[in-house]
């Protein structure tokens, strides 16, 4: 199994522009999540999925949008690209749908936006 | 409002010295606690979780913690830490009905060899 996987590990953008962040696992995992992490703000969830077809907001889902059309990918859409969303996000599965049990983490994607 | 509260931003031990790390939750009603562990330039791994039951939880190299819900902690031990304990430590905590984690904002431990 190659758990969760993000691609790419590092972009630069502009201010304005738009890109997909992209999250897959291959556990068969109900769950899926994004955070974003900044230095001395921990980890702060975007947006959630608790099955195909089913997403919700998290704490910080402003300028972002996802989609879960399959169990395996969860791709996290930047609208519209602003400094503030420089950061490392990381997207996480967890087995359990009722409860969220341990969550698995991707390696993250460090983005930069100039 | 559910929370997670991390004492600690930076801990600096030298290596044999024992650990602690606090952290506080505040939930309303059944919570599930975790431990996570991140070394430099990597993902968040596991240390530890604690559904229920017996509240002294082990991990793996060596963590504990313990879960006292009178307190609202569940604090993080290690007897004798190594220099490759060097990471950021995050407590999160799940419960309502979701379940979403909510994370610490972390603590940097630095051993020094």
């Amino acid at each position: 199994n190659a758990g969760v996987t993000q691609t790419p590990k590092f972009q630069v953008l502009k201010t304005g522009q738009s890109m997909t962040l992209q999250c897959a696992q291959d556990m068969n995992h109900e769950y899926m999540s994004w955070y974003r992490q900044d230095p001395g703000m921990g980890l702060r969830l975007i947006h959630y999925s608790v099955g195909a077809g089913i997403t919700d907001q998290g704490e910080v889902p402003n300028g972002y949008n996802v989609s879960r059309s399959t169990t395996e990918d969860f791709p996290l859409r930047l609208l519209s690209a602003a400094p503030s969303q420089t950061s490392v996000y990381f997207c996480a599965s967890s087995p359990l749908r009722v409860r969220v049990n341990e969550q698995f983490f991707g390696p993250g994607t460090r983005l930069t936006v100039l | 409002a559910q929370s997670v509260s991390q004492h600690n931003h930076h801990v600096i031990l030298s290596e044999a010295a024992s650990l602690e790390l606090g952290c506080n939750y505040s939930y309303g009603g059944t919570v599930n606690l975790f431990w996570y562990v991140q070394y430099p330039g990597q993902h968040l791994q596991l240390l530890l979780k604690y559904f229920s039951g017996d509240p002294l939880v082990k991990g793996i190299k060596g963590f504990e913690a313990e879960f006292i819900k009178s307190k609202f902690s569940f604090n993080l031990r290690k007897p004798s830490v190594q220099w490759s304990d060097t990471a950021e430590y995050f407590c999160a905590g799940a419960g309502g009905s979701q379940g979403n984690l909510i994370f610490g904002k972390g603590t940097k431990l630095s051993v020094k060899p």
